[in-house]
Order: structure tokens, then C-alpha cells, then sequence
């Protein structure tokens, strides 16, 4: 079974602060996704990369940005955070592009205080 | 726009019960529907969908299509207390996925 990890479950930040959202899967996979989760919104696509060095925007890019150096590896970065990206962030992974099946990650509810 | 509405936001049943759950889309380019169950936190696949009419089933779970009329359903059976979550409905139109805001499922013993 594919495995996506997401570091970290519960994050809380303050505002302004650096942070770091790290996803790893383990099937090779091309395609990695972040989305966020908010109540009542749905997911929403933040970014996402079908390759290596890769990305590409998603519907809600702004105040995020993504790294993806190596296959199995795509990292969120909130540069500096604020209290309206206080939400749940899931990460997932898939063998094809568009709407194939997702393999989501377990999430990290982060908090910007 | 593109967009994917859920029915009911949220349902309360009793174990035992059969329940429906409703998805309808209006999108640009359809591709296929999907249904994931989110339980907790990671939302996990149930099924995909590309063609009017064919039932798609596993165990008590069942979905239909109707791309007539835009919409698909989502049938449980004899529900349990472990089928309590978020069912989550996404359309892929041009290769990206666009999301419902899910039904919240809970089942009472």
C-alpha cells in the first residue's frame, strides 16, 4: 500500500513565523498535491508538481510557496505566517495526472496564533 | 465556474439504516467523479466513476452516475458505527480535481 507521511500532526505558530510542511511517499509516484481543509470550503488546491524541481499553482497559491528536489519529497513553506492559514493541510500523492486516485497523507492541523 | 455541491452538510441516522448521499457538479470538462471517505484525517478512495449508469459497489457501499443530469449518489446499506465520517465527492474536469465540501455521516448505536 502507498504511504504518504506527513511530519507533523498538531503544529501551532505564531504569526510571522517560518514554517515548514514536509510530505514523503514511498511509491514512486510522479505527482504530489498540497491542499488545504477548511470547514464548510472543501479541499483546495494550493500547489502541486507532476515532476521533480516542478510546481505549479494551485487555486489558492498566495502566501505559500513548494519545494520539490528529489521524487519522493514535496514541502510547503508558509514564509511568513499568518492567522487566516490556520487550517488542516493535507498532502497527496497520485500515479497519474488529474483525477486519478489520491493517496492523502494523514494531515497536520496547523494553528497561527 | 466550476463547481461540485454536496447534499445533505451533515445527517444523523441510527445503525442499521440505509442512507443516501448526494453529489452534483456543473464543470467545464468531465473527466470522472470520485468519493473518498475521510475518517479522522486522511481522506481514503472508494470509488471512480466515468459512465452514466453503471452501479459501482463494495460490500454495503454503492454509487451511481447520472450524467444526464449532473449528479451522482452514494448508497450505504445497514449502516454501522464504523461507517461514521466525511464523504467527500470531487469531479475531475480538465485533469484537476474539484471538490464538494463533503457530508459529515454520523451513525448512532
Amino acid at each position: 500500500d502507498v504511504k504518504v507521511t506527513q511530519s507533523s500532526r498538531y503544529l501551532v505558530k505564531r504569526t510571522g513565523e517560518k514554517v515548514f510542511l514536509e510530505c514523503v511517499q514511498d511509491m514512486d509516484h510522479e505527482n504530489m498535491f498540497w491542499y488545504r481543509q477548511d470547514p464548510g470550503l472543501g479541499l483546495r488546491l494550493i500547489y502541486f508538481s507532476y515532476d521533480v524541481k516542478m510546481k505549479e499553482k494551485g487555486d489558492i497559491p498566495e502566501g505559500y510557496s513548494v519545494s520539490r528536489e528529489k521524487k519522493e519529497r514535496f514541502s510547503l513553506i508558509l514564509e511568513s505566517a499568518s492567522t487566516n492559514q490556520t487550517s488542516m493541510y493535507l498532502c497527496a500523492s497520485s500515479l497519474s495526472q488529474g483525477g486519478e486516485k489520491l493517496f492523502f497523507g494523514s494531515g497536520t492541523q496547523l494553528s497561527v496564533l | 465556474e466550476d463547481k461540485v455541491v454536496q447534499s445533505p452538510l451533515s445527517l444523523v441516522v441510527h445503525e442499521g439504516d440505509t442512507v443516501t448521499l448526494n453529489c452534483s457538479y456543473e464543470v467545464t470538462n468531465f473527466r470522472s467523479l470520485l468519493w473518498y471517505k475521510q475518517e479522522k484525517k486522511a481522506p481514503t478512495f472508494l470509488f471512480m466513476l466515468t459512465s452514466s449508469g453503471i452501479e459501482k459497489k463494495s460490500g454495503r457501499l454503492s454509487s451511481i452516475l447520472d450524467k444526464k443530469e449532473l449528479f451522482s449518489i452514494l448508497n450505504i446499506t445497514a449502516t454501522q458505527t464504523g461507517d461514521s465520517a466525511v464523504y467527500l465527492c470531487a469531479v475531475d474536469s480538465n485533469y484537476q480535481l474539484i471538490w464538494g465540501a463533503g457530508t459529515k455521516l454520523i451513525i448512532k448505536p
